[in-house]
């Protein structure tokens, strides 16, 4: 069975930094592209970053550009995400999901951004 | 960025009636390789979103055959044969093929009249 567990979450005051992780199993993970999503309370879903399999190409949001780094490490089969200069608007339930197709998510890490 | 609209925005629905929820693009999700990404997921109250739909009509594995999905270019639809009480929810559609951005539908909220 395919699971995505995320961790990391927590309170950070605004400019502070956290980072994600998703740790895998049930599936090859040095095979699968993987990808955040975070959804704002009572808001829709938006798509936050897509790392390669390899790790060699990353993607980012224009909203966490520059700010929020993917990464991961296949010998552990995990995904992280680093985010750094953090904003309000960034406090958010953060998923990860199998794949660019995204066919299976975790349960999802609460990020809350405020002083 | 591919901008995704949903409609309705809300759908109360009777228990074993058919749904229907429209998903439409601001440019065709047709892919140079012929396929369509357009996935469609669904978000029960308190859960992470599964994906029901992959490229536009093919079902994921273990979702019930009451869902489908239909469509092609700029045009498509989630239907639900007979809606059961589990249905409730969230339901978004996603584009993967103009990417990045991946972007998502505003959601559609299905209850029960």
């Amino acid at each position: 069975e395919v699971q995505l567990v995320e961790s990391g979450g927590g309170l950070v005051q605004p400019g502070g930094s956290l980072r994600l992780s998703c740790t895998t199993s049930g599936f090859t993970f040095s095979s699968s592209a993987m990808s955040w999503v975070r959804q704002a309370p009572g808001k829709g879903l938006e798509w936050v970053s897509t790392i390669s399999d390899s790790g060699g190409s990353t993607y980012y949001a224009d909203s966490v550009k520059g700010r929020f780094t993917i990464s991961r490490d296949n010998s552990k089969k995990t995904l992280y995400l680093q985010m750094n200069s953090m904003r309000a608007e960034d406090t958010a339930i953060y998923y990860c999901a199998k794949g660019d197709g995204m066919n299976v998510w975790g349960q999802g890490t609460t990020v809350t951004v405020s002083s | 960025d591919v901008v995704l609209t949903q409609s309705p925005l809300s759908l109360p629905v009777t228990l074993g009636q058919p749904a229907s929820i429209s998903c439409r693009s601001s440019q065709s999700l047709l892919y140079s390789d012929g396929n369509t990404y357009l996935n469609w997921f669904q978000q029960r109250p308190g859960q992470s979103p599964r994906r029901l739909i992959y490229k536009a009509s093919n079902r994921d594995s273990g979702v019930p055959d009451r869902f489908s999905g239909s469509g092609s270019g700029t045009d498509f639809t989630l239907r639900i044969s007979r809606v059961e009480a589990e249905d409730v929810g969230v339901y978004y559609c996603m584009q993967g093929t103009h990417w990045p951005p991946f972007t998502f539908g505003p959601g559609t909220k299905v209850d029960i009249k």
